[in-house]
């Protein structure tokens, strides 16, 4: 079962503009992790964030975690065209190292040139 | 390009057949572990290999079965296939992974149809 949900499902947005996801989960976590998907490929891991973190940047990329909530965002900021593809967040729960990550349904970013 | 690579790129089965997809880690990772992924939605977790054992599964039936070898490479085998098997898979290395807070690596995927 998915446990995490991306929210929006889609977002277009022009060039240049900040694009900003969310992504809410059910469980305790060891960590959460964004992954960017093109066109139905491989995932490319982007960043990932620790229970004990709050917040984590990587070049355009600012991510926040709020455990007591249970949510997640990812900021793309001074958006590409090339941005656009479908971002997921992943998390691995307490305690469960072999059970895999659990990922989202997505959110498809378009960014409009 | 995260070293994980996957083969093939496609495949076509008919329900019913058997199948294995292919994916070679990066060097080092001792872990791996395999996704499902239909149309629209995120990848589901298979099950995960941690040197050559089987430690960790998902919701998939036992028709889904998994090998690792010492060479880092893994193979996924599906029995009796269904039209519902048509998917993305996709395969992700890490380094170690009993408890896995380490990044997972992801291969490109094999796309497989079930006619």
């Amino acid at each position: 079962s998915q446990q995490g949900e991306e929210d929006p499902q889609a977002l277009s947005i022009q060039e240049g503009e900040n694009a900003t996801m969310n992504c809410s989960y059910k469980t305790s976590i060891n960590n959460l992790q964004w992954y960017r998907q093109n066109s139905g490929r491989g995932l490319v891991h982007l960043i990932l964030i620790r229970s004990n973190e709050r917040e984590k940047h990587s070049g355009r990329l600012r991510v926040t975690l709020d455990t007591s909530k249970k949510s997640s965002s990812l900021l793309i900021t001074a958006s590409r065209a090339a941005d656009t593809a479908s971002y997921f967040c992943a998390t691995q729960r307490t305690g469960g190292g072999a059970d895999g990550l659990t990922f989202g349904k997505g959110t498809h970013l378009i960014i409009q040139p | 390009e995260t070293g994980v690579t996957q083969s093939p790129t496609h495949l076509i089965k008919t329900r019913g057949q058997q199948v294995t997809l292919r994916c070679s880690s990066q060097s080092g990772h001792n872990t791996v572990s395999w996704y499902q992924q239909a149309l629209g939605q995120g990848p589901q977790f298979i099950f995960q290999y941690y040197r050559e054992e089987e430690n960790g599964r998902g919701n998939f039936p036992p028709r889904f079965s998994g090998l690792q070898f010492p060479n880092y490479s893994s193979e996924l085998n599906v029995n009796a296939l269904e039209l519902d098997d048509s998917a993305l898979y996709l395969c992700a290395s890490s380094l170690d992974s009993i408890r896995s807070t380490d990044t997972q690596y992801f291969g490109p995927g094999t796309r497989l149809t079930v006619l």
